[in-house]
């Protein structure tokens, strides 16, 4: 078990360039959410995919902010155009939600947008 | 949105001594679970403890919630330096979703 793997680990960029996040969660999992961390508002949600389809993207702050989950093994989170304030860490989690089932994360992405 | 809330923010203890975090959470929940989080790694799962069970264990590890209080608390036992993180409560209230509070950063001094 490989566990939930994310790409890049790090990824420095200026402001208004697009980025984009990469997710393989762990095989046979049909929950995945997205996650982002910060020192002042800790974890967030995002979004959260059931089955490849997008069930609650309350969390995604805005407009600039996109996910995708085209095939049961892969998920990007993109944002365009970056912003300084986008900077943050971005996990990536899956699970086989049944209620009582943990997350399992990924070691996350560190954005740094300048 | 955030729900639950560890205290205290910040602990530093010695090897060999036990560590205890509470949470406290806002509403409702369906369980709770506990994370911990090396330095620049992901979140690792510890342990889930139900609605309506009040005591779990798992080797070194005892979770009490108190669904009356909201609350619940982490006590890691004979602590080690390895046990150096932080952790964290997450609450399930939506039935696929957790809310994470903002942790409990944890130094264990050898």
């Amino acid at each position: 078990d490989a566990g939930v793997i994310q790409s890049p680990r790090h990824e420095v960029t200026e402001m208004g360039q697009e980025v984009t996040l990469r997710c393989k969660p762990i095989s046979g999992h049909n929950s995945l959410f997205w996650y982002r961390q910060t020192m002042m508002r800790g974890l967030e949600l995002l979004i959260y995919f059931n089955n490849n389809v997008p069930i609650d993207d309350s969390g995604m702050p805005e407009d600039r902010f996109s996910a995708k989950m085209p095939n049961a093994s892969f998920s990007t989170l993109k944002i365009q155009p970056s912003e300084p304030r986008d900077s943050a860490v971005y996990f990536c989690a899956s699970s086989s939600w049944t209620g009582d089932s943990p997350l399992h994360f990924g070691n996350g992405t560190r954005l740094t947008v300048t | 949105s955030q729900q639950g809330e560890e205290d205290p923010q910040a602990l530093s203890i010695q090897e060999g001594e036990n560590a205890t975090m509470n949470c406290s959470y806002k509403t409702s929940i369906n369980n709770l679970q506990w994370y911990r989080q090396n330095s620049g790694r992901g979140l690792v799962h510890l342990i889930l403890i139900r609605s309506n069970e009040r005591e779990k264990h798992s080797g070194r590890l005892r979770v009490t919630l108190d669904t009356s209080k909201k609350s619940s608390s982490l006590l890691i036992t004979a602590s080690r330096a390895a046990d150096t993180a932080s952790y964290f409560c997450a609450t399930d209230v939506s039935g696929y979703a957790l809310n994470f509070g903002k942790g409990t950063s944890l130094l264990v001094t050898p």
